[in-house]
């Protein structure tokens, strides 16, 4: 299994909900990432997590929320979004920080209406 | 600061071949990426560049000059399916990929 799997595909939510996205892979990868990535620009580093810790925090709003239940899921807990917040978001993972070919999931087009 | 420099779009004709061309300056190197990412999807790996030379891959092949601060991305014999964004990113001494803006390639007939 050489892929990241992510879902929703897509997600159209209002300010006020709470939803998830979920990322899983199963390669054995240690470190695992989220990535916001809008129109037209290249993806933005949000989170990582090497060995199920948060090693990296991107000064990302606290209406972002991640969660690594285990070394194959990651989540990302979303509450309270504004519209700007409308974007592709990009899950990773590679095998350790230091070696980072990167596999991507398809992502997750959110809008926030 | 960290930058990388790519143009922004390219145009090229189908059997032709292209070079991308990626400039960087950042704190520390621990090798490039060229990621390629089709409108809407997630990026994909291409290739990965840590000692100065040339990497060939099929019909793509990328070129490193670490004392330049350069690499290139050659995509030979262009399909219309090549047309995409192509993402230079460099792993830093924090081993934090630093991403290019990308470069848009058009495909004509």
């Amino acid at each position: 299994d050489t892929e990241v799997t992510q879902t929703p595909k897509h997600l159209v939510m209002g300010m006020t909900n709470k939803k998830s996205l979920k990322c899983e892979q199963h390669m054995g990868h240690r470190a695992m990432y989220w990535y916001k990535q809008k129109a037209k620009k290249p993806p933005e580093l949000m989170f990582v997590y090497s060995y199920e810790k948060l090693s990296i925090n991107e000064s990302v709003p606290s209406r972002f929320s991640p969660e690594c239940p285990n070394s194959s899921l990651l989540n990302l807990h979303l509450h309270a979004l504004q519209p700007e917040d409308s974007a592709l978001y990009l899950c990773a993972s590679s095998q350790g920080e230091e070696y980072n070919e990167q596999f991507f999931g398809p992502g997750t087009r959110l809008t926030v209406l | 600061g960290q930058n990388i420099d790519q143009p922004t779009e390219m145009t090229a004709t189908e059997g032709a071949i292209v070079q991308i061309n990626c400039t960087y300056q950042t704190s520390g190197f621990n090798g490039l990426f060229w990621y390629q990412q089709h409108a809407g999807e997630a990026p994909t790996f291409l290739s990965y560049n840590v000692l100065d030379g040339l990497e060939e891959k099929g019909r793509f092949s990328s070129f490193l000059s670490r004392s330049k601060g350069y690499s290139y991305l050659l995509l030979k014999e262009l399909q219309m399916k090549d047309s995409a964004s192509y993402l230079c990113a460099v792993l830093d001494s924090n081993y934090q990929l630093i991403w290019g803006a990308g470069t848009k390639l058009i495909i004509k007939p």
